[in-house]
């Protein structure tokens, strides 16, 4: 069993909807966790950091649940832009290293 | 800063030969991780380094990967001899010290085809 576990996907939407990713985690000795967003064929980059309150940033809202070791990103409005592989990552120790899920594939239609 | 250099962008080699991956880390950074990517098995982390000093690397598959960080600007990952199941996107990425949402930063990737 993987250390972080995502939906599969593709998810296919159409631009303007909403659409929801979900993530858990086996370890529970996790302290951060992150959404990258991966573009074909680029590297991973950043989405945003999941703070234990949630947090929003524009867009996109992240939710952690730390007592199911759940990680969620919510993206309202969807842009054609937003299609990419979203990946949910957790790291256990300060600074070390970063466990990444499988990733979730996202295509926003016209 | 140009942020973290990986070299070459793309490796074409036959199997048995010895390929050896190069990385820059953004300066400052003390942290330094190898990954690997395939569609079937995602982003696999290979080895980190804290200042220079390998602290994990039970990810590297096997004995024929090696890595190694002579200093704080330069790490190599080395496979020999490589197999076809070795092709692959290899990343390099850098993160600040001891901050425990600090952002790791990716270079490019080098794609690397075992023939």
């Amino acid at each position: 069993r993987k250390e972080v576990e995502q939906d599969p996907g593709p998810f296919n939407v159409p631009e303007g909807a909403t659409v929801a990713f979900n993530c858990t985690y086996s370890n529970s000795a996790s302290q951060s966790f992150f959404w990258y967003r991966q573009d074909c064929r680029k590297e991973p980059k950043l989405l945003m950091s999941v703070y234990s309150s949630g947090n929003e940033d524009g867009r996109f809202t992240a939710q952690l649940n730390r007592a199911s070791q759940y990680i969620s990103l919510l993206i309202r409005d969807s842009k054609l832009s937003d299609s990419a592989t979203y990946l949910c990552v957790t790291s256990y120790n300060q600074g070390g290293k970063l466990i990444f899920g499988q990733g979730t594939e996202l295509s926003v239609k016209p | 800063d140009a942020g973290v250099i990986q070299s070459p962008r793309h490796e074409v080699t036959e199997m048995g030969q010895e390929v050896t991956l190069r990385c820059k880390p953004i300066s400052g950074h003390d942290y330094l991780f190898w990954y690997r990517q395939t569609m079937m098995r995602g982003l696999e982390l290979l080895i980190y380094f804290n200042n220079n000093v390998p602290i994990d690397d039970s990810g590297m598959p096997e004995d024929r990967f090696s890595a190694k960080m002579p200093n704080a600007s330069f790490s190599t990952l080395k496979i020999q001899p490589s197999e076809p199941r070795d092709s692959a996107v290899y990343f390099c990425a850098s993160r600040k010290p001891g901050v425990g949402l600090a952002e790791a930063f990716f270079g490019q990737g080098t794609r690397l085809t075992v023939v």
